[in-house]
C-alpha cells in the first residue's frame, strides 16, 4: 500500500514565522501537487511539481521536489494568519497504468496566530 | 462561475435512510471522483468516473451507488445508512491528461442518527 507521510501532522505559530511541511514517501511519484483546505470548504489546488528537483514559488510559499520524486517540502516565510488552513500533500502513482488516482497525506493543519 | 457545484452542503438523516448527494463540474473535465473525508480529514477515494465510464470503485460497501448520466454529472445514492457514514463528501474532477490535477466541490457534510 502506498502511503505518504507528511509531518508534522499539526503546527501551531505566530504571525511573521518562518515554517516547512514535509511530504515523504518510499515510492516514486509522476507528479505531486499541494492543496490548501480551509474549513467547511473543499481542497484547494496550489501547486504541482513534476520534475526531480523541481522549485516552484508562489508568493511566499516554495514548493520543492524531491530529486528522486520520492519526496516533496511546502516552505511559508513570514506566515500570515491567512495561511491557516489544512495543507495536502498528493501524489500520483508513477506506474500506475490505466488505475491513476492520487495518493493522498494525512495533512498538516497549520494555525498561524496574530 | 461555480466550477464544481454539490448539492446538498449539508443532509442530516437517520439511520436506515436512503440519500443522494448531487455533482456538476462546469470545467469541461472528463473525469469526476467520489471522495470521502473522515473527522480526522483523511482524504479517501471512492470512485472515479471517465467519460461516465467507472475507472475505480475503491473497497466501498455496495450501498453507495454512483451513477453519472453525462460527463459534468456525478451522482452518489447511499442505501441503508449507517452512523459510520457519517463524514463530508466531496465531489472531484479533472482531465485525464497529465498532471493529475483535481478541483473540488464545497463538499456535503452527511450526519446520519
Amino acid at each position: 500500500t502506498q502511503l505518504l507521510e507528511q509531518s508534522p501532522q499539526f503546527l501551531s505559530i505566530q504571525e511573521g514565522e518562518n515554517l516547512t511541511v514535509y511530504c515523504n514517501s518510499s515510492s516514486v511519484f509522476s507528479s505531486l501537487q499541494w492543496y490548501r483546505q480551509e474549513p467547511g470548504e473543499g481542497p484547494v489546488l496550489l501547486v504541482t511539481v513534476v520534475t526531480g528537483g523541481e522549485v516552484k514559488k508562489l508568493k511566499r510559499l516554495t514548493f520543492q521536489f524531491g530529486d528522486a520524486r520520492k519526496d516533496s517540502s511546502l516552505h511559508i516565510t513570514a506566515a500570515q494568519t491567512g495561511d491557516t488552513g489544512l495543507y495536502l500533500c498528493a501524489g500520483e502513482n508513477a506506474h500506475a497504468g490505466n488505475n491513476r488516482k492520487l495518493i493522498w497525506g494525512l495533512g498538516t493543519s497549520l494555525a498561524v496566530n496574530p | 462561475d461555480t466550477a464544481v457545484s454539490q448539492t446538498p452542503k449539508y443532509l442530516v438523516t437517520q439511520m436506515g435512510n436512503d440519500k443522494s448527494i448531487k455533482c456538476e463540474q462546469n470545467l469541461g473535465h472528463d473525469t469526476m471522483y467520489w471522495y470521502k473525508q473522515d473527522s480526522k480529514k483523511f482524504l479517501k477515494i471512492m470512485f472515479s468516473y471517465n467519460n461516465k465510464e467507472l475507472i475505480i470503485n475503491e473497497t466501498v460497501p455496495n450501498r453507495f451507488s454512483p451513477k453519472s448520466p453525462d460527463k459534468a454529472h456525478l451522482n452518489l445514492h447511499i442505501n441503508s445508512l449507517e452512523l459510520g457514514d457519517s463524514a463530508v463528501y466531496f465531489c472531484a474532477s479533472s482531465q485525464r491528461r497529465k498532471p493529475y490535477e483535481q478541483y473540488f466541490g464545497p463538499g456535503t457534510r452527511l450526519t446520519v442518527t
